[in-house]
């Protein structure tokens, strides 16, 4: 299994919704990313799990909220977001945190509309 | 702070032909890693090829081949026998050894014209 797979696919939430994002991978990856794409740009880093563990943050505001039940599974919880918060959210693996010739595998994303 | 530059926002190319997309970066270490990732409409991002700084034999996947030049810290692509299906944005990425981080060029839309 070569495959990083995100549900749900697409997803539109009012500003006082709670959901949820889901990611898992079976390549036996040790580091897990969520990245924040807005169209025609580039994606950007939002957390790196490396071997279950929060590693990075990179300031993210607090109503994006990650986690990591096991090593095959990585989840963002939303709440209370806004409309700006409206994106393409990259779920991708690697394996290693910095050992990663092969590069990142990335699922296909969730498109987020927040409403 | 490793930087990427795409300095060329959009292409176009006829179907069955050659198009290179340029791709700089700006780095101070010596072992790294180059990528090429394609981002059709389906939104998946798909890795092209990759090239290993220690390598300097290009590297080369079917139709898709880069030119590493180490020196002037460029790599191309070149997609050679334009298909329809090639249609996509393509982002040039650059990873350190020893580093999380993959750090993204700003893209290159590339049309292919039937």
């Amino acid at each position: 299994d070569t495959e990083v797979t995100q549900t749900p696919k697409h997803l539109v939430m009012g500003m006082t919704n709670k959901k949820s994002l889901k990611c898992e991978q079976h390549m036996g990856h040790r580091a897990m990313y969520w990245y924040k794409q807005k169209a025609k740009k580039p994606p950007e880093l939002m957390f790196v799990y490396s071997y279950e563990k929060l590693s990075i943050n990179e300031s993210v505001p607090s109503r994006f909220s990650p986690e990591c039940p096991n090593s095959s599974l990585l989840n963002l919880h939303l709440h209370a977001l806004q409309p700006e918060d409206s994106a393409l959210y990259l779920c991708a693996s690697s394996q290693d945190l910095t050992y990663q010739p092969k590069g990142y595998t990335f699922g296909s994303g969730t498109r987020l509309t927040v409403v | 702070a490793q930087t990427v530059t795409q300095s060329q926002p959009e292409m176009s190319v006829q179907e069955a032909e050659t198009v290179t997309l340029s791709c700089t970066y700006d780095t101070s270490e010596n072992n790294y890693y180059l990528f090429w990732y394609k981002q059709p409409p389906s939104r998946q991002m798909i890795l092209v090829i990759r090239q290993e700084a220690y390598k300097q034999q290009n590297a080369t996947e079917n139709r898709f081949s880069v030119n590493f030049q180490k020196a002037a810290k460029s790599f191309s692509l070149k997609i050679s026998d334009s298909q329809l299906g090639d249609t996509a944005m393509y982002f040039c990425a650059f990873n350190c050894s020893n580093d999380y981080k993959l750090s993204f060029g700003a893209g290159t839309t590339v049309t292919v014209r039937a």
